[in-house]
């Protein structure tokens, strides 16, 4: 059964900082692997990506990578800013499951300190 | 850009009450899905539909059921509220790569 990792589950840095944050899986068989933001109170926003067959995505300051043989997904925010302070999750599509289900992380809370 | 609106943001709604939440995309998008998130349990699937008139469980559908009438719009419905069904609910819909796009949430808070 694939089980969807996000550690650290809070994180706070100096505004400026390129940070870094994670997401494991423990079967790479997957069809795809998605990045949200979401801020209090409010809906998940998609902010990359990832098919199967691709290794990274970017969207500005945004860079995802995904390495399916380590079962692995990093999310790379450069020069961050205080309006980066948000909830990121990470989630996966199996390819064993035909309803195309995501599985989610629980999350990476992020604090980026003025 | 895709767009996914929910009915309202915020709801208060008595014990025993009929509940509509809906949801519309403007997109096209074949699949659609409502989600409930809860503090420490993260997002559930409560119900997705592939196609007009389709539904299928989700993880957790008891207590609701969906009606998908039309491609664009998704109907979430809690045929009696009760006080554990107080959450955050929120709608998705997904591409033909299942990319998906959630809409601003609904609040809902039984009494």
């Amino acid at each position: 059964k694939q089980e969807v990792t996000q550690i650290p589950a809070a994180l706070s840095v100096p505004e400026g900082e390129n940070l870094v944050l994670n997401c494991s899986f423990t079967d790479s068989a997957i069809y795809n692997l998605q990045w949200f933001r979401q801020d209090p109170g409010k809906g998940l926003t998609s902010l990359l990506l990832i098919q199967s067959s691709q290794r990274e995505q970017t969207s500005g300051r945004l860079n995802a990578s995904l390495d399916k043989s380590s079962g692995r997904s990093t999310l790379y925010i450069a020069a961050s800013q205080p309006g980066d302070s948000a909830t990121y999750l990470c989630a996966v599509i199996s390819s064993m499951d035909s309803n195309y289900q995501l599985i989610w992380g629980a999350g990476t809370k992020l604090i980026i300190k003025p | 850009d895709v767009k996914v609106t929910q009915s309202s943001r915020y709801l208060v709604k008595r014990t025993g009450e009929k509940v509509f939440l809906e949801c519309v995309q403007d997109m096209d998008h074949e699949n659609m899905f409502w989600y409930r998130q809860d503090p420490g349990l993260g997002l559930r699937l409560i119900y997705f539909s592939y196609d007009v008139k389709m539904k299928e469980k989700g993880d957790i559908p008891e207590g609701y059921s969906v009606s998908r009438e039309k491609k664009e719009r998704f109907s979430l419905i809690l045929e009696s509220a009760s006080t554990n069904q107080t959450s955050m609910y929120l709608c998705a819909s997904s591409n033909r790569i299942y990319e998906q796009y959630f809409g601003p949430g609904t609040r809902l808070t039984v009494t």
